[in-house]
């Protein structure tokens, strides 16, 4: 079965400061897809960054990075130098090959305070 | 381009009614999925369509249906409704034409069943 945990419930730090937001995947697969979500207090995830099983390369956009461990299973996500603006809950899901559907982790809700 | 469209964003109802949601996708989307956001459950698939038809279902109970148009737009409905169909419900659309594609939500709708 596929399954998605995100250990922390919740971080808090301050500006400037960096965070990782953790996150372990399960799947019997050989072909799958990570996601990580944002979700502000708006309520709309916001989607910001895909990956797929076959493409181990770690990515840095700005401030974001991700971290992508097949070895174990794991798919982390790094904000350096935070900011305010980054606090929202932060999501990352599974999906199989030939279906849309996305399996959530619970979320890590990040405060970050000035 | 414009995003995905939920409407209505808030809706009151009480035990026993049914409820429509609608989702209109971003143009050319094809593929278009329901989700649950609940304190408790998290996020949970609803289910999956594309081109008019059901690819993937969620573990919900019968009272929960959905369909699409010829025109991408979506509609879940929600019969007998029961307190523990509060929740907000997320519409997402994706182009589906390669698996593994990111998916765009919508703002949500806030079902609130008194």
């Amino acid at each position: 079965a596929q399954k998605v945990t995100q250990a922390q419930t919740e971080i808090s730090v301050v500006e400037k400061e960096d965070v990782t937001l953790d996150c372990v995947y399960e799947t019997r697969d050989t072909t799958y897809y990570l996601f990580w979500y944002k979700q502000p207090p708006s309520g709309e995830l916001v989607f910001l960054i895909r990956r797929n099983s076959f493409d181990e390369q770690n990515e840095i956009s700005g401030r974001y990075s991700w971290n992508f461990q097949k070895s174990t299973s794991s798919f982390n996500f790094t904000i350096t130098a935070s900011q305010v603006v980054d606090s929202a809950v932060y999501f990352c899901a599974l999906s199989e090959a030939n279906t849309d559907k996305l399996i959530f982790g619970t979320g890590t809700r990040l405060q970050v305070f000035p | 381009k414009a995003g995905v469209t939920q409407t209505p964003r808030y809706l009151i109802k009480t035990r026993g009614q049914q409820v429509t949601l609608s989702c209109s996708p971003i143009s050319g989307h094809r593929s278009v999925s329901w989700y649950q956001q609940t304190p408790g459950q998290g996020l949970q698939f609803l289910f999956e369509y594309f081109s008019e038809t059901q690819r993937n279902k969620g573990n919900f109970p019968g009272r929960f249906s959905g369909r699409q148009f010829s025109n991408s737009r979506s509609e879940m409905n929600v019969s007998t409704l029961e307190l523990g169909d509060s929740a907000l419900y997320l519409c997402a659309s994706s182009w589906r034409q390669f698996p593994g594609n990111e998916q765009f939500f919508g703002p949500g709708t806030r079902l609130t069943v008194l």
